[in-house]
């Protein structure tokens, strides 16, 4: 099975910074990475697909990278809304698997 | 518009099993491929397994092999997940999302469904 590790697993900032998180996959997955953001009792929300899609209604200050096995998701400038958790799933064969995630909070 | 409906939340006692339905709407029910992902009180994402409504194929995880079941009934548009000898560590939030179906992303979530297991 594939593994997906994120890093890293929690990371503090402020409004207004550049952040990237990134997944690493055990093995080579072309682009198969999804984005999902989220928030505390609500329901996961796709961020990004195929590594660098930006899905349509999310914000263009985010973007996705990678090929292969090293994908970033970055947030150009932080905006209040978006303290959450964020995960990577590889979609490139079953079993389908999560990174562990990434607390993004508030410095 | 497109919509998952999930069953209500269940309070189970070890070693018994729990049915979790999801209801779809607003799409043709066997087009897209229904997945399972559970998360335990403040714990990641965890992808369990997926059924295709159209044929009723399923893939699961192997930390569930033998003790899940995914099902679908074409005629209600509801897939199933059920998971069986539950103990204390089965208690989670269940999704069932949807996979879109050229770029296999999840584009739809049911609302979750919590399930307890407690003596």
């Amino acid at each position: 099975a594939i593994q997906m590790t994120q890093s890293p697993s929690s990371l503090s900032a402020s409004v207004g910074d550049r952040v990237t998180i990134t997944c690493r996959a055990s093995q080579g997955i072309r682009n198969d990475v999804g984005w999902y953001q989220q928030k505390p009792g609500r329901v996961p929300k796709l961020l990004i697909y195929a590594a660098s899609f930006l899905e349509s209604g999310v914000p263009s200050r985010f973007s996705g990278s990678g090929s292969g096995t090293d994908f970033t998701l970055t947030i150009s400038s932080l905006q209040p809304e978006d303290f959450a958790t964020y995960y990577c799933l590889q979609n490139y064969h079953y079993p389908y698997s999560f990174g562990q995630g990434t607390k993004l909070e508030i410095k | 518009q497109v919509q998952l409906v999930q069953s209500g939340a269940e309070v189970k006692k070890p070693g018994a099993s729990v049915k979790v339905s999801c209801k779809a709407s607003g799409y043709i029910f066997t087009s897209y491929s229904i997945h399972w992902v559970r998360q335990a009180p403040g714990q990641g994402l965890e992808w369990m397994g997926m059924i295709n409504p159209s044929g009723g194929s399923t893939n699961y995880t192997q930390k569930f092999q033998g003790r899940v079941t995914m099902t679908r009934d074409t005629s209600r548009s509801t897939v199933y997940m059920e998971l069986r000898s539950l103990t204390s560590e089965d208690t989670a939030v269940y999704f069932c999302a949807r996979e879109e179906a050229e770029e296999d992303y999840f584009d739809c979530w049911g609302q979750g469904t919590l399930v307890t297991v407690s003596s």
